[in-house]
């Protein structure tokens, strides 16, 4: 299994472009969210799904969008990028997203938006 | 808003030593748990303790809850240079089935 994948892996954009992180797991789960981390910040989430055609707003959803459409795929929409979403993002993935469960990681998207 | 709180922020230590991280947070919980992050790369899942749960131990980690206090600690022993990583406590509860909230992480260092 490869787990959780994310590509791609950095990205620069200029303010105002629109671009799509994506993120896909091979481990049948049906759990899925996307997390931010600047620094002094720790973790922040930003989007999740509890299964295909389910998704749900986090902590820090504006300036995000987010669909999924199948278990596998769950990809980060940046409407119009800005600055203050220069940010490591990681996709995390658990089987079923009840209390209790152990989150999967991707590796990240390292994003610069100019 | 962050719901656990790592301390200290850095620490560190000669290979060998131990390792002690704790871990504050405000609301009552379900679980908890623990991650380590090595430089550049994603969280990785440690440990997870139970609200009914007081100590737990996964080889060289010791975790330890307090619900009175709502604390825990992440206990390392004998560390190792390969430890070196920031470590993440995670809370799961508080009304949410699904969202786990994380601190801001400890940065452990370990010299050889």
């Amino acid at each position: 299994n490869a787990g959780v994948t994310q590509t791609p892996k950095f990205q620069v954009l200029k303010t105002g472009q629109s671009m799509t992180l994506q993120c896909a797991q091979d481990m049948n789960h049906e759990y899925m969210s996307w997390y931010r981390q600047d620094p002094g910040m720790g973790l922040r989430l930003i989007h999740y799904s509890v299964g295909a055609g389910i998704t749900d707003q986090g902590e820090v959803p504006n300036g995000y969008n987010v669909s999924r459409s199948t278990t596998e795929d769950f990809p980060l929409r940046l409407l119009s990028a800005a600055p203050s979403q220069t940010s490591v993002y990681f996709c995390a993935s658990s089987y079923s997203g009840t209390i209790g469960e152990k989150l999967f990681f991707g590796s990240g998207t390292q994003l610069s938006v100019l | 808003s962050q719901q656990g709180e790592e301390d200290p922020q850095a620490l560190s230590i000669q290979e060998g030593e131990n390792a002690t991280m704790n871990c504050s947070y405000k609301t009552s919980i379900n679980n908890l748990q623990w991650y380590r992050q090595n430089s550049g790369r994603g969280l990785v899942h440690l440990i997870l303790i139970r609200s009914n749960e007081r100590e737990k131990h996964s080889g060289r980690l010791r975790v330890t809850l307090d619900t009175s206090k709502k604390s825990s600690s992440l206990l390392i022993t004998a560390s190792r240079a390969a430890d070196t990583a920031s470590y993440f406590c995670a809370t799961a509860g508080g009304g949410s089935n699904y969202k786990l909230t994380f601190g801001k992480g400890t940065l452990l260092t370990v010299n050889p």
